[in-house]
């Protein structure tokens, strides 16, 4: 069971606007950035989005971050059938000694 | 650019102990510009954070795992190394190693990573 939560799949059509969003707690995103990652089939995870709303170089500006107190939203639009991947959020979570958690990932399916 | 690259046996017998390399590339380990992870991926499951090592030496590793994780830099190979011990089926993962850019941030970049099965 992931310390966030992400809906297990999502769908849209190309030209669509997609959300996904990532619910956590106080110790994650209540006090910490949140991460994106897209992961295409048999590859590594790819850094979509930091620190909340910051996109890598490289990294359309057609993907957008969003946080609000314990939750968080990845925002695609003109979606496109090159998006079809799972999405997941991470943040640090500051119990303990502090570890990185990730959400358990959204598959997402263009229609 | 830094790129980053696991290496080791894709099949680890259970009970022994798992050990995996990555080796750093277009950057040093020891710049500090970076700490250095590890986070597997059960086949078709989600991310799960290992733990960390900063140049110095400096490590923190998930509670979940801790008992069991040794992680370890080698400045002059620009490597740093992974062990997992008492090894299940339940560890049967890709492996990736990653950087991160402060002591508090998931990560930035990732390896490709490695399959390891264990099994008999």
């Amino acid at each position: 069971q992931s310390v966030l939560t992400q809906p297990p799949s999502a769908s849209g059509t190309p030209g669509q606007r997609v959300t996904i969003s990532c619910s956590g707690s106080s110790s994650n995103i209540g006090s910490n950035y949140v991460y994106w990652y897209q992961q295409l089939p048999g590859t590594a995870p790819k850094l979509l989005i930091y620190r909340n709303n910051q996109r890598p170089s490289g990294v359309p500006d057609r993907f957008s971050g969003s946080k609000s107190g314990t939750s968080a939203s990845l925002a695609i639009s003109g979606l496109r059938s090159e998006d079809e991947a799972d999405y997941y959020c991470a943040a640090w979570d500051d119990s303990l000694s502090g570890l990185a958690v990730f959400g358990g990932g959204t598959q997402l399916t263009v229609l | 650019q830094v790129q980053l690259q696991e290496s080791g046996p894709g099949l680890v017998k259970p009970s022994e102990t798992l050990s995996l390399t990555c080796t750093v590339s277009g950057g040093s380990v020891s710049s500090g510009s970076y700490y250095w992870s590890w986070i597997r991926q059960p086949p078709g499951k989600g991310l799960e954070w290992i733990g960390y090592i900063y140049y110095s030496g400096s490590t923190n590793y998930n509670p979940s795992l801790k008992s069991r994780v040794t992680i370890s830099v080698d400045t002059s190979k620009n490597q740093f190394s992974l062990k997992l011990s008492s090894v299940t089926a339940a560890d049967t993962a890709v492996y990736y190693c990653a950087r991160s850019s402060t002591i508090t941030a998931p990560p930035c970049g990732w390896g490709q990573g490695t399959l390891v099965t264990v099994s008999s």
